[in-house]
Order: C-alpha cells, then structure tokens, then sequence
C-alpha cells in the first residue's frame, strides 16, 4: 500500500515568513512522528502523536514550531518567524500503536531559510 | 535519558568485504533497539530490529545484528559489501512501544570496488 507521503519536498523561504508542512501517515496507523535532520543535529524528535492523547512536545526547539493532526490523520507542522538554523530536512513516521515501535518514514521535506 | 553512541562516522569497506557498523546504547530500561537506513534523498528504511527473545535479529538485505546487553551494544553486520549497500545508516533506541526514537549520529557507508 501506500507510504508516508510529504509535501512540499523542498521549501525555500525567507528569514521571518511561517511554513507550514505537511505529512499523510500509513492509512491505519495511530502514532504520528516528526524529526529534524540538520548537519549540525543529527536526526533530532520533534513530536509525537498517538490517538486521541495529548502529544508529546518534549522535543520542539522553541514556541515557533507548533504541530496539530486533524482527524488522526493528517499532520501539519508550522514553523512560525523562521529563522536560519530552522533550515533542515523534517522526516515524518507514522506507526502501529501496538506491538513493536516500527516506524515508517516518508521522504522528508527540505526546508531552506535564506 | 536514552542516549546511542556510533563509532566512526565514515566508513569504507572493499566490494565483497565485510561491514561492521558499531552501535552503543544507554538506557534504563530493556532498550527497543534499530537499525535504519537512508539512500540520497530518501527517508529511513527499517533494516531490522531487536525487541526481545533472540539476540541475534536478522534483517534485510543480508544484514544481521547482535544484542549484547552485557556490552549495551547493537552491532551491525554483513558478510560481504555490495556496491548498492552505500548510503547512511542509524542505530536508534526506544524504550517502548509507541515511543520516540532516539537515533545514534549515523555512520555514512562508501563501498570502493
């Protein structure tokens, strides 16, 4: 079936515009994933989704980047006052809730602050 | 906290040689342990993963890995290198199911023929 998809791919945006990205977990699968990729980082947890719980913030960088998912499906992540080390790939997973934490990962979107 | 360590953040191994991709972990509970990889421009894939019973996880394309609970290591291997097994690999801990992961800094693979 089908994957994690993402969108856009890649995003060029001015230093202090929003951005907003988008992801579609595996139809079914209840626990949503956002992690950064930097240079600098390495692959860093952003937030995590599951059911109907309250997600897991614990790894947001700051009050610019908020997520929300709609329906127990599709997931925005906005990066609000962008700045230039915002600049990196975010990766969204998406997973079962129950039995062993696989995670499957989309392809990511390339975000660029100029 | 969960924390992984992998040694060596480049890697260089003949066609046909064997690969040795080093992990360490720290965690305070029973670990959920991973091994993913990530071709150019792709996301992760899933090579294999321990959770419990049989230490010794063998995963897709030829690669397998051993928990050593006594060594806190995952150690990834393969018998023999193929041109196509160049890409970035992460060793990631969890500490149950449904959780975040927490990823190693990746170890980049070249396969010289």
């Amino acid at each position: 079936g089908a994957g994690v998809s993402q969108s856009p791919s890649n995003k060029v945006t001015e230093k202090g515009k929003d951005v907003e990205l988008r992801c579609d977990p595996i139809s079914g699968h209840t626990a949503l994933y956002w992690y950064r990729q930097s240079l600098g980082q390495g692959l860093e947890f952003l937030i995590y989704f599951q059911g109907n719980s309250a997600p897991d913030k614990s790894g947001l960088p700051s009050d610019r980047f908020s997520a929300e998912r709609t329906g127990g499906s599709v997931s925005t992540l906005t990066i609000q006052r962008t700045q230039q080390e915002d600049s990196a790939v975010y990766l969204c997973a998406s997973s079962l809730d129950r039995g062993p934490n696989e995670q499957y990962f989309g392809p990511g979107t390339r975000l660029t602050v100029t | 906290a969960q924390s992984v360590t992998q040694l060596g953040s480049h890697v260089s191994v003949s066609e046909g040689a064997l690969v040795l991709l080093r992990c360490n972990y720290s965690s305070s509970v029973p670990p959920y342990l991973f091994w993913y990889v990530q071709y150019p421009n792709q996301g992760l894939q899933l090579l294999l993963k321990y959770t419990t019973g049989a230490t010794l996880v063998k995963g897709i394309n030829g690669f397998e890995a051993e928990f050593k609970k006594s060594e806190t290591s995952f150690h990834l291997t393969k018998p023999s290198a193929h041109m196509s097994d160049a890409a970035e690999y992460f060793c990631a801990v969890t500490k149950a199911a449904g959780n975040k992961l927490t990823f190693g800094g990746g170890t980049r693979v070249l396969v010289k023929p």
